[in-house]
């Protein structure tokens, strides 16, 4: 079974502090997708990448497609922060349609 | 611009009941997806459409049914709830094809079976 794993599953941080949450993934994906999913439950597209890196404001999410393992920084941490961070992958098989396999996500709770 | 839109957003039913969740988007989306979340699981997928009048099942179909009638609503039907579909439910749509897959979500219906 294709999996998604997250890492670490909870992390507590003092606002200012450099955060980083890993992904890491079994076979070869076409993309991966990092989400956030606010405190009151809506759930928003962060990235979308395919190789590389991309920022955007303080998060900056890098992937290595050789040892199939992406990260999510957030630079200067803040309270409002808070938040889960999901990781989403397209895998690149046939019949998969495109859909995406999700990890459990990483519960972030900055304190100020 | 609404986006899209779930309803209900919060709904307790009784056990062997029956519902619909309405899901509905104004993007002009092609793709749609019903989803459920559970504590410590990751969103899994219960059905999805690929357009209007198509539907397929996702990795936990079974005590659902769906329908596309119209290509900006997405149907979700419990005909005879379980506990074990208690659960928050999330509704998401996206554009075919290429670079333009990020999937945008509705608020949640959270749903509890007695």
């Amino acid at each position: 079974k294709n999996e998604v794993e997250q890492s670490p599953q909870n992390l507590t941080a003092q606002e200012g502090e450099f955060i980083t949450i890993n992904c890491s993934y079994s076979v070869g994906i076409s993309a991966l997708h990092w989400l956030q999913q606010h405190p009151g439950g809506g759930i928003v597209s962060l990235f979308m990448l395919s190789s590389g890196k991309k920022k955007h404001g303080r998060l900056i999410a890098t992937i290595n497609i050789q040892e199939k393992h992406s990260s999510l920084h957030i630079t200067a941490s803040h309270p409002r922060d808070s938040a889960v961070y999901i990781c989403a992958v397209k895998y690149d098989y046939g019949g998969s349609q495109g859909n995406l396999i999700f990890g459990k996500g990483t519960k972030l709770s900055v304190k100020p | 611009n609404a986006g899209v839109t779930q309803t209900p957003k919060f709904r307790v039913l009784k056990t062997g009941q029956s519902m619909t969740l309405l899901c509905a988007q104004d993007m002009n989306h092609e793709y749609m997806y019903w989803y459920r979340q559970d504590p410590g699981m990751g969103l899994r997928l219960i059905h999805y459409s690929v357009g209007e009048g198509t539907t397929a099942k996702g990795e936990v179909p079974d005590g659902y049914n769906v329908s596309r009638l119209k290509k900006q609503n997405f149907l979700l039907g419990l005909e005879s709830a379980a506990p074990s579909q208690t659960s928050v439910y999330f509704c998401a749509s996206r554009l075919a094809g290429g670079d333009k897959n990020i999937q945008y979500f509705g608020a949640g219906t959270r749903l509890s079976v007695l």
